[in-house]
């Protein structure tokens, strides 16, 4: 069955450090999209980045980056010098032929950034 | 402001009860998704709905209900309220009706049953 893992709970790191948030993803099938969230303290989730299976290309947008590896099953997303403002749960997120393409959420990691 | 709206921002009701939350969708989106956001089972996806017509059902409890209207507004129905269904219902539209599409959310919907 699909499934996506975030091991990291919370994650607390001093303003301008580099941080890597993680997640581990399960699907039987071979087309399948992975995505990320962010929610700020005000609650909206805010969306990030969608990846189609097929592309394998990391991907760079400002301080954001994502590195999606098929071979470990993951897709992990790194903020570059993080600021006060990156302080928000992230969720990863599946959608697969068996989940008809809903979206499966992973259980979150809160991420509070120290001035 | 992702465009989607959501009413009421807050709602707190007693157990047994029944109450509506109301989601618009942004404009020129046809499909209107339903999510549950609570302590105990994190984010799920209740329902989905397209031009009005059901699309994709999740782990929605048979005491919920929703519908799209031809304005493809939409509307989660929740009875016989139970303190286990406190939760942050949040509402999501996209263009089509593909799950993997970019979905936008409201800004959600706390529901308090005491």
């Amino acid at each position: 069955a699909q499934k996506v893992t975030q091991a990291q709970t919370e994650i607390s790191v001093v303003e301008k450090e580099d941080v890597t948030l993680d997640c581990v993803y399960e699907t039987r099938d071979t087309t399948y999209y992975l995505f990320w969230y962010k929610q700020p303290p005000s609650g909206e989730l805010v969306f990030l980045i969608r990846r189609n299976s097929f592309d394998e290309q990391n991907e760079i947008s400002g301080r954001y980056s994502w590195n999606f590896q098929k071979s470990t099953s993951s897709f992990n997303f790194t903020i570059t010098a993080s600021q006060v403002v990156d302080s928000a749960v992230y969720f990863c997120a599946l959608s697969d032929l068996d989940s008809s393409y809903k979206l499966i959420f992973g259980s979150g990691t809160r991420l509070l950034v120290r001035p | 402001d992702s465009g989607v709206t959501q009413t009421p921002k807050h709602l707190i009701t007693a157990t047994g009860q029944r109450v509506t939350l109301r989601c618009s969708p942004r404009s020129g989106d046809l499909s209107v998704y339903w999510y549950q956001q609570s302590l105990d089972q994190g984010l799920q996806f209740l329902i989905q709905y397209y031009n009005g017509e059901e699309r994709a059902k999740g782990n929605i409890l048979e005491r919920f209900s929703a519908q799209q209207f031809p304005d493809l507004h939409s509307e989660l129905n929740l009875s016989s309220l139970e303190l286990g269904d406190s939760a942050l219902y949040f509402c999501a539209s996209s263009l089509g009706l593909a799950g993997w599409d970019e979905q936008f959310f409201g800004p959600g919907t706390r529901l308090t049953v005491l």
